[in-house]
């Protein structure tokens, strides 16, 4: 079993719906989770991090960790296509040593 | 803003070939790491080096080498190609794990 889980999709949705991008994970000592977005033919870049549970925002993303159910979440508003794209989940816990664990990535197609 | 700067963007190279891919970074990371990204296994971890003249072996590291002489640069070496290393390449930076910064990779095919 994979230490994260992540539906490779791909996701098609309509400009302006509601998309709602997951991870489940087995590692309870995972601490600090991160959300990557990759266009395509280009490196990823940090999109949002959050650090135990709770719920974190900005602009349209909204980034949601529950760790008694090992579940991550990233929420987008009002999609847009320029959101079209790759999303990685990544975590990690004090015992890694800064060496981050990444879900497979979901593309992520949003329609005009 | 960090910067990490891959030396190729694309390459094409011969089996058993050595192939050298450069990874340079601006602001001071301690951390480097290289990743290969294939269609369906996500990102894996090849290397990974905490320090100078440092290394750690990822999940695959086996086919590849590494050096790092200095604090910015870090090296990816393939000791002699196999068309089955054809892939994208990336490499990061961080300060302590939270917030890897990444190149924009290296698209390599072996032929």
């Amino acid at each position: 079993q994979k230490e994260v889980e992540q539906d490779p999709g791909p996701l098609s949705v309509p400009e302006g719906a509601i998309v709602s991008l997951n991870c489940t994970y087995s590692n309870s000592a995972f601490q600090y989770f991160m959300w990557y977005r990759q266009y395509s033919r280009k490196g990823p870049e940090l999109l949002m991090y959050t650090y135990s549970s709770g719920n974190k925002e900005d602009g349209r993303f909204t980034a949601q960790v529950d760790k008694s159910s090992k579940y991550i979440s990233l929420f987008i508003r009002d999609s847009q296509p320029s959101d079209s794209a790759t999303y990685l989940c990544a975590m990690y816990g004090s015992s890694n040593t800064g060496k981050l664990i990444f879900g497979q990535g979901t593309t992520l197609q949003v329609k005009p | 803003d960090v910067k990490v700067t891959q030396s190729s963007r694309y390459l094409v190279k011969r089996t058993g070939e050595k192939v050298f891919l450069e990874c340079v970074q601006d602001m001071d990371h301690e951390n480097m790491f290289w990743y290969r990204q294939d269609p369906g296994l996500g990102l894996r971890l090849i290397y990974f080096s905490y320090d100078v003249k440092m290394k750690e072996k990822g999940d695959i590291p086996e086919g590849y080498s590494v050096s790092r002489e200095k604090k910015e640069r870090f090296s990816l070496i393939l000791e002699s190609a196999s068309t089955n290393q054809t892939s994208m390449y990336l490499c990061a930076s961080s300060l302590g794990g939270v917030g890897y910064t990444f190149g924009s990779g290296t698209r390599l095919t072996v032929v």
